[in-house]
């Protein structure tokens, strides 16, 4: 069993509706949890990032961390075609050097 | 890109050559790491480095080698590339450890 699990999609919907992605992970040593997006042929690039539990905002994006039940999610309200990308977790904790990434889930946004 | 850089961004090369990807990054991070990308397998850390010349081995080092001497380099050795090798770099930095990683636009390595 993978540490972090990520559905790998691919996800497609139509632009203005709400895009759900979601990991779980096995680790409960960790603390720090990440959304990355990765435009097709880029590098992966920084989308939200959360320290333990709880809810964080910004735009139109929501990550929330679940740390009981080992589950995290982003959501994007109002989608756009720009906002078609593969989408990856990441998460570790302050023991260790590295970040266990999830598969990337890949979604479309059909205009 | 947080001030990270990859070079070459693309290299044709043939098996058996020994080939090397540098990250250069102006941030003045601590920590930098290797990964390669591949269709089905995700991102996979190969090397990492927590300090000039402190290294260490990732999940799948097994034919690549690091060198770290100084800050703001971090380059990565192929020493006889197969064609295995084929896949896309990316370097990545972070100030602390296992937090926040900026990445870089990544290599794209072909080996006939």
């Amino acid at each position: 069993q993978k540490e972090v699990e990520q559905d790998p999609g691919p996800l497609s919907v139509p632009e203005g509706a709400i895009v759900s992605l979601n990991c779980t992970y096995s680790n409960s040593a960790f603390q720090y949890f990440m959304w990355y997006r990765q435009y097709s042929r880029k590098g992966p690039e920084l989308l939200m990032y959360t320290y333990s539990s709880g809810n964080k905002e910004d735009g139109r994006f929501t990550a929330q961390v679940d740390k009981s039940s080992k589950y995290i999610s982003l959501f994007i309200r109002d989608s756009q075609p720009s906002d078609s990308a593969t989408y990856l977790c990441a998460m570790g904790d302050s023991n260790d050097y590295k970040l266990s990434f999830g598969a990337g889930t890949t979604v479309t946004v059909r205009a | 890109d947080a001030g990270i850089t990859q070079s070459p961004r693309h290299k044709v090369t043939e098996t058996g050559t020994p080939v090397t990807l540098r990250c250069h990054q102006t941030e003045n991070h601590r920590y930098m790491y290797w990964y390669r990308q591949d269709p089905g397998h995700g991102l996979r850390l190969i090397h990492y480095s927590y300090g000039v010349k402190d290294t260490d081995k990732g999940e799948v080092s097994d034919g690549y080698s690091v060198s770290r001497s100084k800050t703001e380099d971090f380059l990565l050795t192929l020493e006889s590339a197969t064609s295995s090798q084929t896949s896309v770099y990316f370097c990545a930095i972070s100030r602390d450890r296992a937090n926040t990683q900026y990445f870089g636009p990544g290599t794209r390595l072909t080996v006939l």
